[in-house]
């Protein structure tokens, strides 16, 4: 129940193509959907999140699309640079509550 | 700049030694917590704290203690009741009225056990 399952675990992209990562979920009580990025020997930083009261959140090149009715959410990466090499983690949170549960992750390598 | 400062990076033990990991940081916020990184397991909570001289057990907590004696401190003692401790241990932070998932992070710490 307060599983977030996150695949693939390894992705690789040319340069210029789509990253797509996808999440599953299964409590109904989670409503914040953040994605975070890390860089190799760094702290995990939020790059982008989603309230399950929409289906789609872009900034910039990176684009969150939510399917409540399947409990499931995935990013979307367009345009795929080599700086965008590393290790990408979904996580879900209850408002109110104290935990943040994280996906398993997702390392992304960008061939140039 | 506000942040978290994680110390010391890296840290060998060995084994039957406590470590205390420091966390610190200067964004005023209330709820510190402490996450623990394996290689394809994602992040899991250890302890957090939403107020100074209080604390609770996440997930892994045994092996493990805290304290926050001030808002800005909270560091993690990894005991040697700690089965594997080595890892890289994540501290974060989170305002008071955000989402509880948002969270800042520091820089993390790699414990190694010789």
């Amino acid at each position: 129940q307060q599983q977030v399952k996150q695949s693939p675990q390894s992705l690789i992209v040319q340069k210029g193509g789509i990253s797509i990562i996808n999440c599953a979920y299964e409590n109904t009580a989670f409503d914040y959907f953040p994605w975070y990025q890390q860089f190799p020997g760094k702290g995990p930083a939020l790059l982008i999140a989603i309230r399950p009261d929409v289906s789609e959140k872009k900034e910039g090149r990176f684009t969150i699309s939510f399917n409540k009715s399947a409990k499931q959410f995935s990013l979307h990466i367009m345009d795929s640079q080599p700086g965008d090499s590393a290790t990408y983690f979904c996580a879900a949170s209850i408002a109110g509550g104290f935990k943040t549960i994280f996906g398993a992750g997702t390392r992304l390598f960008v061939k140039a | 700049d506000g942040g978290i400062t994680q110390s010391p990076k890296y840290l060998f033990r060995k084994e039957g030694q406590n470590v205390t990991l420091s966390c610190e940081q200067n964004l005023n916020h209330d709820a510190m917590y402490w996450y623990r990184q394996d290689p394809g397991q994602g992040l899991r909570l250890i302890y957090y704290s939403q107020i100074v001289n209080d604390f609770q057990k996440g997930d892994i907590a045994e092996g493990y203690s805290v304290s926050r004696e001030k808002k800005e401190s909270f560091p993690l003692t990894v005991t040697s009741a700690q089965k594997n401790p080595t890892a890289f241990y994540l501290c974060a932070s989170n305002r008071q009225g955000a989402n509880t998932g948002e969270l800042f992070f520091g820089e993390g710490s790699r414990l190694t056990v010789l």
